[in-house]
């Protein structure tokens, strides 16, 4: 079993849908959850990052951690054709070696 | 600064040849990081510096692996003897040690093992 576990998709939503996308984790020692978004033949980029529990909102972005289920969520509301990419989350013991999901890859269509 | 820089940007090889990769970090940041991605998977951790010093290295990274920074500065990643299994997405990432969170990674070096 993986440390962590990702829908690989592909997901395929209408412009202004409402996206979730979810990672569940086994590592209790997990403190550090981030979600990365990743376009074609680029590097990731840092979407949200948060270290405890509860519900961490920025723009049209909110990122959902519960650990006491190992399971976090990261909702896009309003999702936009520039959205398209995939979505990879990420998350640490001590914030030096990340552990990433395989991604979500999102499509929004006009 | 313009971000972590990496070179080449798509290398094409064969079978048993060896490679390098470089990577500039953004300036100010003093850990640098390997991860290496295949085509519908996330990045896979393979080691990092402090400085000029690794202080881990996944075992993921085999004998033929080798990575250094040797002035704390730039690193290199040096494949031996490449097999078609090392054909991937070799990424770079830097931060600065005070920030608890955000890896900056560069676009990557595409390697493809004929």
């Amino acid at each position: 079993q993986k440390e962590v576990e990702q829908d690989p998709g592909p997901l395929s939503v209408p412009e202004g849908a409402i996206v979730s996308l979810n990672c569940t984790y086994s590592n209790s020692a997990f403190q550090y959850f981030m979600w990365y978004r990743q376009y074609s033949r680029k590097g990731p980029e840092l979407l949200m990052y948060t270290y405890s529990s509860g519900n961490k909102e920025d723009g049209r972005f909110t990122a959902q951690v519960d650990k006491s289920s190992k399971y976090i969520s990261l909702f896009i509301r309003d999702s936009q054709p520039s959205d398209s990419a995939t979505y990879l989350c990420a998350m640490s013991v001590n914030t030096d070696k990340l552990i990433f999901g395989t991604g979500t890859r999102l499509q929004v269509f006009p | 600064d313009t971000g972590v820089s990496q070179d080449p940007r798509h290398k094409i090889t064969k079978r048993g040849q060896n490679v390098t990769f470089r990577c500039d970090p953004i300036s100010e940041h003093n850990r640098l990081y390997w991860y290496r991605q295949t085509l519908g998977q996330g990045p896979e951790f393979l080691t990092y510096f402090q400085n000029e010093a690794q202080l881990e290295k996944s075992r993921l990274l085999s004998d033929r692996f080798s990575a250094e920074r040797p002035k704390g500065s730039f690193s290199t990643l040096e494949i031996q003897r490449t097999e078609q299994g090392d054909s991937a997405m070799y990424l770079c990432a830097s931060r600065d040690q005070t920030n608890t969170g955000e890896l900056f990674f560069g676009e990557g070096s595409r390697l493809t093992v004929l």
